[in-house]
């Protein structure tokens, strides 16, 4: 079974704080996508990755930055937490040329910006 | 970039009932449109998706239609179980390059089925 991991369920966080959210999938997956997901808004993509060290925008990168050292980590950075960051964060993986585009998610973190 | 809007944001519907959620996008050259299902607590989950050069795609009590000159796509869910509840998302994805693996998403479709 594909797993995608994420190192925290929930995090509380402090206005001004610099926020570290990792993902790990263990399907050598060469895609990997960053996105939070509000009420009323659906998913939203923050960054993606498809290769070690290569990234892309998403839609709404404001705010944050990526990290892709190795294959299976994609780090989400969030540099200075604001109130307007507390949502859920998804990170998610794909392969890369191959007939299935599926996107494999992992359980969320509720992220709170206090 | 695409923009996907989703309708209704909430369905109710008895048990043994089907339901339909509908989804428009914006951009003629998507080419891929999934349907995932997130459960509570979850990350969301590929369920049914459907290819451009396809009109409909069904899977057991789940089926997909697509009408690309209308620029919307649809999912049914036939003979509804208390298991079908969840948060149902649909997503398009523009053709070419990086975009091939870039999904817009729907804003969601909160189905209840009532016992």
């Amino acid at each position: 079974d594909v797993k995608v991991t994420q190192s925290s369920r929930y995090l509380v966080k402090r206005t001004g704080e610099k926020v570290f959210l990792e993902c790990v999938q263990d399907m050598d997956h060469e895609n990997m996508f960053w996105y939070r997901q509000d009420p009323g808004l659906g998913l939203r993509l923050i960054y993606f990755s498809y290769d070690v060290k290569m990234k892309e925008k998403g839609d709404i990168p404001e705010g944050y930055s990526v990290s892709r050292e190795k294959k299976e980590r994609f780090s989400l950075i969030l540099e200075s937490a604001s109130t307007n960051q507390t949502s859920m964060y998804l990170c998610a993986s794909s392969f890369v040329g191959r007939a299935s585009r599926e996107q494999f998610f992992g359980p969320g973190t509720r992220l709170t910006v206090l | 970039g695409e923009n996907v809007e989703q309708h209704p944001s909430t369905l109710s519907v008895q048990e043994g009932d089907s339901a339909v959620i509908k989804c428009t996008y914006s951009d003629s050259a998507s080419n891929y449109f999934p349907w995932y299902k997130q459960e509570l607590g979850k990350g969301p989950q590929l369920i049914i998706d459907i290819r451009s050069n396809v009109g409909e795609k069904k899977d057991q009590r789940i089926a997909v239609t697509l009408n690309k000159t209308a620029k919307h796509f649809s999912l049914h869910i036939t003979e509804t179980q208390p298991e079908d509840s969840a948060v149902y998302f649909c997503a398009a994805s523009i053709r070419g390059g990086s975009n091939d693996y870039k999904l817009s998403f729907g804003a969601g479709t909160t189905v209840t089925v009532r016992a």
